[in-house]
C-alpha cells in the first residue's frame, strides 16, 4: 500500500525550532518529487515547500523563505522540513504529499501532523 | 503569486442536484489546474489534474473545464459522499498555489 506518514508535530515556543518527518512506503521513494502544504485551523490549503526527487532543487513558499528548510533521505525513504523561527502564523497541520509524474500534481497525501506555536 | 479566486463560497444543494464550481486565475495558468476535495479531518483527494481529465478511480460525475483564467468543476449529480469542500490548484508557477474553496453542502 502507498503510504505517507508524517511525524514530529507538537507544540513550540514562538522563535523555537521543530523538525517534521514524513516516511513513505510502498512505492520507489527515490524518483518522485514530494512536497509540504499546511492548513491553518480552519482555513484553505497553502503550499509551503517542494523538492525535486534527487533532492538537487528546493523550492519555497515567500512566507517560509529563509526559515525553513526542505531535505531528504532517499536511503532511508523520508522527507523531512526543519522550521526555525516559529510564529503565531505558522499554526497548521502539516501535510506532506507525493507528485505524481503522470499528473503533474500531488495524488498521495499523508494523514498530517499538527504543529502549534505558542508560550 | 497567482491568486485562484473560487466562487460561491458556499454552495447549498440536495443529492441529486447538479453542482457547479467555478476558480478563476489572476493570470492565465494555461491547463495546469487541479480540483481537491476534502472531507472534515481528512487530506485532500485529487480529483482532476490538467483542467479536465479525472483521476485515478474518480466517478465519471465529476468532470473539469477551462483554460487560460477560468475553470469549472461539474458534479452531475450529487451523492451523499459529495458533500465536502472543494479547492482549485494552479501548478503553472512556484508557489504552486491553492483557491480559498468552495463548500458544498446539503441543502
Amino acid at each position: 500500500e502507498v503510504q505517507l506518514v508524517e511525524s514530529g508535530g507538537g507544540l513550540v515556543q514562538p522563535g523555537g525550532s521543530l523538525r517534521l518527518s514524513c516516511a513513505a512506503s510502498g512505492f520507489t521513494f527515490s524518483t518522485y518529487a514530494m512536497h509540504w502544504v499546511r492548513q491553518a485551523p480552519g482555513k484553505g490549503l497553502e503550499y509551503v515547500s517542494a523538492i525535486s526527487s534527487s533532492g538537487g532543487s528546493t523550492y519555497y513558499a515567500n512566507s517560509v523563505k529563509g526559515r525553513f528548510t526542505i531535505s531528504r533521505d532517499n536511503s532511508k525513504n523520508t522527507l523531512y522540513l526543519q522550521m526555525g523561527s516559529l510564529r503565531a502564523e505558522d499554526v497548521a497541520v502539516y501535510y506532506c504529499a507525493r507528485k505524481s509524474p503522470i499528473f503533474g500534481v500531488a495524488d498521495i497525501w499523508g494523514q498530517g501532523t499538527m504543529v502549534t506555536v505558542s508560550s | 503569486e497567482i491568486v485562484l479566486t473560487q466562487s460561491p463560497a458556499t454552495l447549498s444543494l440536495s443529492p441529486g442536484e447538479r453542482a457547479t464550481l467555478s476558480c478563476r486565475a489572476s493570470q492565465s495558468v494555461s491547463s495546469y489546474l487541479a480540483w481537491y476535495q476534502q472531507k472534515p479531518g481528512q487530506a485532500p483527494r485529487l480529483l482532476i489534474y490538467d483542467a479536465s481529465n479525472r483521476a485515478t478511480g474518480i466517478p465519471a460525475r465529476f468532470s473539469g473545464s477551462g483554460s487560460g483564467t477560468d475553470f469549472t468543476l461539474t458534479i452531475s449529480s450529487l451523492e451523499a459522499e459529495d458533500f465536502a469542500v472543494y479547492y482549485c490548484q494552479q501548478r503553472s508557477n512556484w508557489p504552486w498555489t491553492f483557491g480559498q474553496g468552495t463548500k458544498v453542502e446539503i441543502k
